[in-house]
């Protein structure tokens, strides 16, 4: 069982689609963050959010467009993917930055 | 600014014991350990905060030596079950909020 729910569990787009990932956590927690992970790679940091805000963009391309509505829910929009966005997108959340992580499961991303 | 690790992989037999090590090239605010199996999302393991500090649960511990910007995850007497991808990550004094993950060390247990 996870604390973090991310929906959906596998996504199929092609490169003119828009889609959202969706996460979720009711633990409580004020920070929330997305990572992006290729087969046999560590999890690299997207975006941080702290208490609703962006505090941290790693450079991502616009392509990912993040979205905190509240502090439960943690969206990432996708639109104009290319091929080699296609991976496995983590969503994680922490009680304020710098605590433990408590990842979800993943969304599977294939880009057509 | 992604932490070093070593070894890249190990694999033990049952009962023996391991050590994963992390190192980073700047001043470091915290060390995170995380556990990843095949399939499954990273399991937090341990923090450290402070240089120095060891900290631990059941067989699996780790130490911070803060002055030489490393870390270390010990594992004894290991478990099949403590088979997976071993990452460290790391935050540094100037971006605390940044914790980026090292390349994992990959931890086969055999019986």
């Amino acid at each position: 069982d996870t604390e973090v729910t991310q929906t959906p569990k596998h996504l199929v787009m092609g490169m003119t689609n828009k889609k959202s990932l969706k996460c979720e956590q009711h633990m409580g927690h004020r920070a929330m963050y997305w990572y992006k992970q290729k087969a046999k790679k560590p999890p690299e940091l997207m975006f941080v959010y702290s208490y609703e805000k962006l505090s941290i963009n790693e450079s991502v391309p616009s392509r990912f467009s993040p979205e905190c509505p509240n502090s439960s829910l943690l969206n990432l929009h996708l639109h104009a993917l290319q091929p080699e966005d296609s991976a496995l997108y983590l969503c994680a959340s922490s009680q304020v930055v710098n605590q433990p992580q408590h990842f979800g499961d993943g969304t599977r991303l294939s880009i057509l | 600014q992604q932490p070093v690790q070593s070894p890249q992989a190990v694999i033990l037999r049952e009962g023996e014991d391991a050590v994963i090590n992390c190192s980073s090239s700047k001043a470091l605010y915290s060390v995170h350990w995380y556990r990843q199996k095949h399939g499954e999302a990273p399991v937090f393991l341990m923090i450290l905060l402070k240089g120095g500090e060891q900290k631990g649960h059941d067989k699996i511990s780790a130490s911070f030596n803060e002055k030489k910007q490393q870390s270390s995850l010990y594992l004894t007497a290991s478990q099949l079950s403590y088979s997976g991808t071993y990452f460290c990550g790391t935050a540094l004094k100037t971006s605390y909020d940044k914790v980026i993950f090292g390349p994992g060390t990959s931890l086969s247990v055999i019986p």
